[in-house]
């Protein structure tokens, strides 16, 4: 079944910089990986989303990037924004128990003004 | 559209108590499930129902029992809380189970259990 490990588990970061966290999965035979946002107090939420047959996927300041042969995976924010500040999980299809994915334990995204 | 809707937000039960998380989506989805959140550790899936009429395990299914009373509704059931269930839980939805539908999720249900 499918393994994802997330880093780091935590990131402070100041308005305007970037952001990078990074995923890792194993098994090889995944071909979706979804990002999700989890703002305090909410559900979390699909912000982009890449499937194994292209590297890379931008959506405004959010962007995904995928090394299938590395199997690891990356959410890179630009010009973070303090409303940019929540949890941030990736996921992996090809679960073990038969639902469509295994998430990641979180990224906590704090951005200071 | 009100998306996926979770009843309560909030729980006090306490140990060997019992009560039913409710869940619904109206976006005519097949797929249904339900995870808990806990810190450092993601979420992870307790039980999901692939379609109408059917419910299978996840990860973390022990202590819990599922009801999908129809298309729109999934709810789970503690029969006899424990502490160790503490816990943030979130109903989620699908259009399937393929490897790419995206799951929309609820606002979830905290759960505390003295």
């Amino acid at each position: 079944g499918e393994n994802v490990e997330q880093h780091p588990s935590t990131l402070s970061v100041q308005e305007g910089d970037s952001a990078v966290i990074k995923c890792t999965y194993s098994d090889s035979a995944s071909n979706y990986f979804p990002w999700y946002k989890q703002e305090l107090g909410k559900g979390p939420q699909l912000i982009i989303d890449i499937r194994s047959n292209v590297g890379e996927k931008k959506d405004q300041r959010i962007a995904v990037t995928l090394n299938k042969t590395a199997k690891h995976f990356s959410l890179h924010i630009t010009e973070t924004q303090p409303e940019d500040s929540a949890v941030y999980f990736c996921a992996a299809n090809k679960a073990l128990y038969g639902q469509n994915f295994v998430f990641g334990p979180g990224t906590r995204l704090s951005v200071l003004p | 559209n009100a998306g996926v809707t979770q009843t309560p937000k909030f729980q006090v039960l306490k140990t060997g108590q019992s009560m039913t998380l409710q869940c619904a989506q109206d976006m005519n989805h097949n797929s249904m499930y339900w995870y808990r959140q806990d810190p450092g550790m993601g979420l992870r899936l307790i039980y999901y129902s692939a379609s109408e009429g059917t419910t299978d395990k996840g990860e973390v299914p022990n202590g819990y029992n599922v009801s999908r009373l129809n298309k729109r509704e999934f709810s789970l059931r503690l029969e006899s809380a424990a502490p160790s269930q503490t816990s943030v839980y979130f109903c989620a939805s699908s259009d399937g189970l393929a490897g790419t539908d995206t799951q929309y999720f609820g606002p979830g249900t905290r759960l505390t259990v003295l």
